[in-house]
Formats: structure tokens, sequence, C-alpha cells
């Protein structure tokens, strides 16, 4: 059972456009939702993250936003470069934050 | 570098076979994670392990099996291979007191059962 759904699986957008990739969980007792970068050939890293109790965060050009009532947080990437061209995945944990299930993932293609 | 070593980097082998791979965690790192991505199942976790003993399982098959040693080290076992087990094995550590949520993942171990 997939308890985090991410969409798209695959994004293709122009350099300098907005990339959006938006994630869903269904346990409630989820408290910690980190979003992982992965570059071919290596393994995902932290992104960024955020708890439930704000409903969005900033880091540079990557922001996530949070919506408990709905269950649902999305990973924008503003001005995006070709740099950012991954797959990310969205991710959730309920005990501490250390096992994390993970969203099926997002290829995104930025075009110079 | 995320400071977490596995070896081998690739490993072909046949169906029936038994493999043995390995994860080295970061310095100071006493939680272990092993996880498996395939291209049509994302990450999905199998077992992780804190200082020695096993403290969260997931989806891992009975023909697979784990453990960390005593220098931290961890390896992963899996045994009686078919051809759906091809896939990226990635093993994680994460610190006593750091980020939440923050595993440093190792470069993985590609796994091709022919």
């Amino acid at each position: 059972q997939q308890q985090v759904k991410q969409s798209p699986q695959s994004l293709i957008v122009q350099k300098g456009g907005i990339s959006i990739i938006n994630c869903a969980y269904e346990n409630t007792a989820f408290d910690y939702f980190p979003w992982y970068q992965q570059f071919p050939g290596k393994g995902p890293a932290l992104l960024i993250a955020i708890r439930p109790d704000v409903s969005e965060k900033k880091e540079g050009r990557f922001t996530i936003s949070f919506n408990k009532s709905a269950k649902q947080f999305s990973l924008h990437i503003m001005d995006s470069q070709p740099g950012d061209s991954a797959t990310y995945f969205c991710a959730a944990s309920d005990n501490a934050g250390n096992m994390l299930t993970f969203g099926g993932g997002t290829r995104l293609m930025v075009k110079p | 570098d995320s400071g977490v070593t596995q070896t081998p980097k690739h490993l072909i082998t046949a169906t029936g076979q038994r493999v043995t791979l390995r994860c080295s965690p970061r310095s100071g790192d006493l939680s272990v994670y092993w996880y498996q991505q395939s291209l049509d199942q994302g990450l999905q976790f199998l077992i992780q392990y804190y200082n020695g003993e096993e403290r969260a399982k997931g989806n891992i098959l009975e023909r697979f099996s784990a453990q960390q040693f005593p220098d931290l080290h961890s390896e992963l076992n899996l045994s009686s291979l078919e051809l759906g087990d091809s896939a990226l094995y990635f093993c994680a550590s994460s610190p006593e007191a750091g980020v939440p949520g923050e595993l440093f993942f190792g470069e993985g171990s590609r796994l091709t059962v022919l």
C-alpha cells in the first residue's frame, strides 16, 4: 500500500519557469515531510522539509506548501534551472522523523 | 559525498544465487537503513538497524536478511534471487541527534539478476 502518492511522474519545464510537484498522504500520524533530490548515479539527498504546524517553508528557490486538512503538500521550484534536473521524492515519517515513507518520485527536466 | 559507503557498486548474478551488499555508515551514525529502488516501485523501505539491533522492518522479503555489526557496518543478504530482485539497493544512515528525517544515502548497489 502506497501511503504517499506523488504526481506527476515526470515534468518538463523551461528554464526560468516554475516546477510544481504534488504529494498526498493517508496516514494522519505522519508529522514530518521532507523532500529529497536525486541526481543520476547518486543517492537521494535531503532538500527541504516541513512540519504540519507550518503551512509554508521557503529556502531559496524551493518552497514547500502544506495543507493539513487536505493531507497534501507540494514542492515549488521557482526560476527553475537546468541544474535542477533530477528526480524529486516527497516523503513522510511518523516517529521522530527517521523511518521515511517515500512517494514514487518525479523526474524533472528543465530545458535551457 | 554523503559519507556513506556502499559496495559493490554493481553486481550481476544469476537467478537462484545469493549476494551480500555491504554498507559503512557515516562516522558516528548509529542507525542504518536499507531501501530498494526499482523503476516501478520507487524507494521502498526494507529494514532499519540501530546500534546493532533491528529497529523497524518494512517490505522486506523472507529471502532477504540484514544485520549490523559491532563496528556499525551493515550487510544486506539477498538469497534465492529472482529476476524481480533487480534494483538499486540504497543504504542510509542518520545521527543520534540530527535533523529529523534527514537520512544520508550512499550511492547504491545496482543488482542485476539474469
